[in-house]
Formats: structure tokens, C-alpha cells, sequence
């Protein structure tokens, strides 16, 4: 399978738990991306790297949620303290072209 | 205003209809315009890609861009059930991140 890669499918934690997801890209795409996604909204950006430089942030990362893409290859989204709030679908994609995004089949966190 | 406004639904139509789906944007900056489909508890699946205005056909899938009025449209031909999914828009400036609508839920009956 040659698509975006995530893991893990669904994790539940406790509030106050740290998680850590990760992302494997298609191999020649040099941009990534970490959506969320909450029942009945559209995926909303959080961070985007291009190689292993993070070169965007949303507002809504806050100082709990780091991203990391270390040698340019895999990612990994962690959050700290997790609150019930942040209980959604962490959605990875990845570009080689502008614009054209190819999606994972999401991260599902449930904090208790 | 959101930078991106799609109509929920739920829309429901019967096998074989023409299924439209439509978003406004209000960012004239916006070049790249995209239409994902997404099942239940799956990501979402790149069905249409658009630069600028005009027309794109795949198969039973037209993908419309007016950049005049900033509306973008999809449009479904013989719609079958498996079609059932939500219907996701999407745009970008370029390389960085797209916005999204919230998404169009889509049953067709058999």
C-alpha cells in the first residue's frame, strides 16, 4: 500500500493522558499536513511542513499540541495533558503538487 | 463569514438522479479548488482538482469553478448508492494549507 499511513486508528485516554500520533507520507511527497476533524464540521488545518520544516501553525495548536518531522520523512502529532475537548479524527495528507492532497484514514482520539 | 460555506444537507435523492453540490468562498485569493468525498469513519478521498475557473469531467463527476461570483459546484450524474458519502469542498492559494467546507451528506436510494 502506497497511500498516507496513520496510527495509531483510535486510541482512548484518560483526560490529563499524553498521546502521540504518527503519520507515514506517500514517499516522494515533500509537503505534510495534520487536520482535525469533529463530528459534522469539515477538517480544520492545525500545522503543515514542507521537508522538515514546520512552516505553519494554526491558533487553534495550542502549547499542548506539538508536530515534529524529523530527516523530512514520518510525523508525529503529540498532545499533552489531552482534555475532552480535544476528542476527534487527526487526519494526515500529503502533496507533492499544489493544492492536491492525499489524505490517511485518520487517527481517532476519545479522551475520557 | 467563513472562508469557505457549504450547506450541510442532509440531501437525499434517488438512484440515477443528478446529484448538485455547491460552496461559496469569500477569499478572492483562492486558485486551487478541490471536491474530496469522505465515508464514514475514513478520511477523505481527492475526487476532483480544479486550477482556476472553468469546467473538469471525470466520468459520471463535473467539477464547475466561477471565480466571478466565487462558487464552486459539483455535480453527479446517474447517481448510484455507493455514491453515499459527505461531500467535501475545499480550497487553497497554492502549496499551503486548503480550507474546507463542512461538508454535504449524500444518501441515494436505491
Amino acid at each position: 500500500d502506497t497511500g498516507v499511513s496513520q496510527n495509531p486508528r483510535h486510541k482512548i485516554t484518560k483526560r490529563g493522558q499524553n498521546v502521540t500520533f504518527r503519520c507515514d507520507p506517500i514517499s516522494e511527497h515533500n509537503r505534510l499536513y495534520w487536520y482535525r476533524q469533529t463530528l459534522g464540521q469539515g477538517p480544520e488545518f492545525l500545522t503543515y511542513f514542507q521537508n522538515e520544516a514546520q512552516l505553519e501553525k494554526s491558533r487553534l495548536l495550542s502549547d499542548r499540541f506539538s508536530a515534529e518531522r524529523p530527516k523530512g520523512s514520518f510525523s508525529t502529532l503529540e498532545i499533552q495533558r489531552t482534555e475532552q475537548g480535544d476528542s476527534a479524527m487527526y487526519l494526515c495528507a500529503s502533496s507533492f503538487s499544489a493544492g492536491e492532497l492525499f489524505f490517511g484514514e485518520g487517527s481517532r482520539l476519545t479522551v475520557l | 463569514q467563513k472562508e469557505v460555506e457549504q450547506d450541510p444537507g442532509p440531501l437525499s435523492v434517488p438512484e440515477g438522479a443528478i446529484v448538485s453540490l455547491n460552496c461559496t468562498y469569500s477569499n478572492s485569493a483562492f486558485q486551487y479548488f478541490m471536491w474530496y468525498r469522505q465515508y464514514s469513519r475514513k478520511g477523505p478521498e481527492l475526487l476532483m482538482y480544479t486550477y482556476s475557473s472553468g469546467n473538469k469531467e471525470d466520468g459520471r463527476f463535473t467539477a464547475q469553478v466561477d471565480k466571478s461570483s466565487k462558487y464552486i459546484s459539483l455535480f453527479i450524474r446517474d447517481s448510484q448508492p455507493s455514491d453515499s458519502a459527505t461531500y467535501l469542498c475545499a480550497t487553497s492559494r497554492g502549496s499551503e494549507k486548503l480550507v474546507f467546507g463542512k461538508g454535504t451528506k449524500l444518501t441515494v436510494n436505491p
